[in-house]
Parts: C-alpha cells; structure tokens; sequence
C-alpha cells in the first residue's frame, strides 16, 4: 500500500543537538510539506518542495533546514539555532491537484 | 492571503447528540476547502472536501459540511455522533488551481460523552 512514512514516531535529543526527522513517500507524489504542530496552534507550515532539487521556505522557517535530493524523500533538519523544538511534526505529500493531502503519523520530538 | 477560523476550540457532546464544528475563511480568490481529523499520536486523515459544484459534501462516516460562499463558512455537521468521534477536527483552505499550501484553522478539539 502506497503512503507516508515518518521516523521515528518519538525522538529525544538534548538541547543544542541538531537532528534529522525523516520522511519518505511512495505514491509518487511531487509535492511535500512539513509542518509543526503545537497544542491549541494548528498546524504551522515549516518549509514545503513541489519539485525535486527545490524547496521553499513556510511560515515559521527559522532554525530548520530542509533537502529534496529524491522525489520519495524530504528529511527534516532541527538545528541548534531553533529555540523551542519540542513539538509534534508532520510530513504531507500532494499529487499538486486538487486531492489535498496525504499525511504520515508524525514525530514527537522532545528535546531536554 | 488566506486564513481560516475555527470557532470553538473544543465541543463537548453527549453521544448521539447531533453536533456543528464551525469554520469561517477568508480569501479573496477561489479556494478548495477540506476538514481533516486526527486522533490522538496520529496524523491527519481528510474527512472530505469541497471543491465546486454541489455546496453539500459528505464524508463515509456520517459527517457532512456546507459551503456557504456569502458567509464565507463550511461547518461540519453530524445528526448523530459516536464515542468513536471524539478526536481533534480541522478545517484548511487551499489556493484552487493546484500546487498551493494548505492553510489550517487552530483546531477543534471534539469530546463525545456517554
């Protein structure tokens, strides 16, 4: 069955630590998205690629980083320089038509 | 630029009460409209969506949500819901046209009580 797949589903780091979130889909989707999410804020988009070898920043860019070397893949960078990386984060996928989104079952990160 | 309002941030509901999650947007263009729920530790599954043509969409489950354009709302109804519904709901407002963001109301937490 085609979709989304996020690891690891939980994720402790210490402060100062940068970390990789992955995501991988296999529906051949062009479109993905990150987005963090926190209690009684929605979903805020972090950075988004409609296309391989291109990416483009969200809403709430700062302290993260992002790659899009393969269509099925768009890893998750939490740098140092983010102040408050504890949180709930969700990759998505989209064909780019009107079928919305697909999302994988996110990772808790927790950073102490 | 879009932005979406979800009115309550959590409804209580006895079940097989009938409950309406309320969701305002606003855009000065055409948009596509979607609720998404989650439960918890989980990620978010479309519940159904509008794009043009019938304002009534319904959902698999039991849920369904107007189109209003004059009032700029889709609510999400239920006559009748379960204990099984209790999750969090979201409303989103895409760019008609494809290849556009997502943008997502703050959520509304649904607790259903026997």
């Amino acid at each position: 069955d085609g979709g989304i797949t996020q690891s690891p589903k939980y994720l402790f780091r210490k402060e100062g630590q940068n970390v990789t979130l992955s995501c991988e889909q296999n529906l051949n989707h062009d479109a993905m998205y990150w987005y963090r999410q926190d209690p009684g804020q929605g979903l805020r988009l972090i950075y988004y690629s409609q296309i391989v070898n291109d990416f483009q920043k969200g809403d709430i860019a700062e302290g993260y980083s992002v790659s899009r070397e393969k269509k099925e893949s768009f890893p998750l960078t939490v740098t140092s320089a983010q102040k408050n990386p504890t949180a709930f984060y969700l990759c998505a996928s989209s064909r780019g038509d009107d079928y919305g989104y697909t999302f994988g079952s996110g990772t808790r990160l927790t950073v102490v | 630029a879009q932005s979406v309002t979800q009115l309550d941030s959590q409804v209580p509901v006895f079940e097989e009460a009938p409950v309406e999650l309320r969701c305002n947007y606003s855009s000065s263009v055409s948009v596509y409209l979607f609720w998404y729920v989650q439960y918890p530790n989980q990620g978010l599954q479309l519940l159904l969506k509008y794009l043009s043509g019938s304002t009534l969409v319904e959902s698999i489950n039991g849920f369904e949500a107007e189109f209003n354009k004059s009032q700029t709302s889709f609510h999400l109804r239920k006559p009748s819901v379960h204990i099984s519904d209790t999750a969090e709901y979201f409303c989103a407002v895409e760019l008609s046209g494809g290849y556009n963001k997502l943008i997502f109301g703050a959520g509304t937490r649904l607790a259903v009580h026997p």
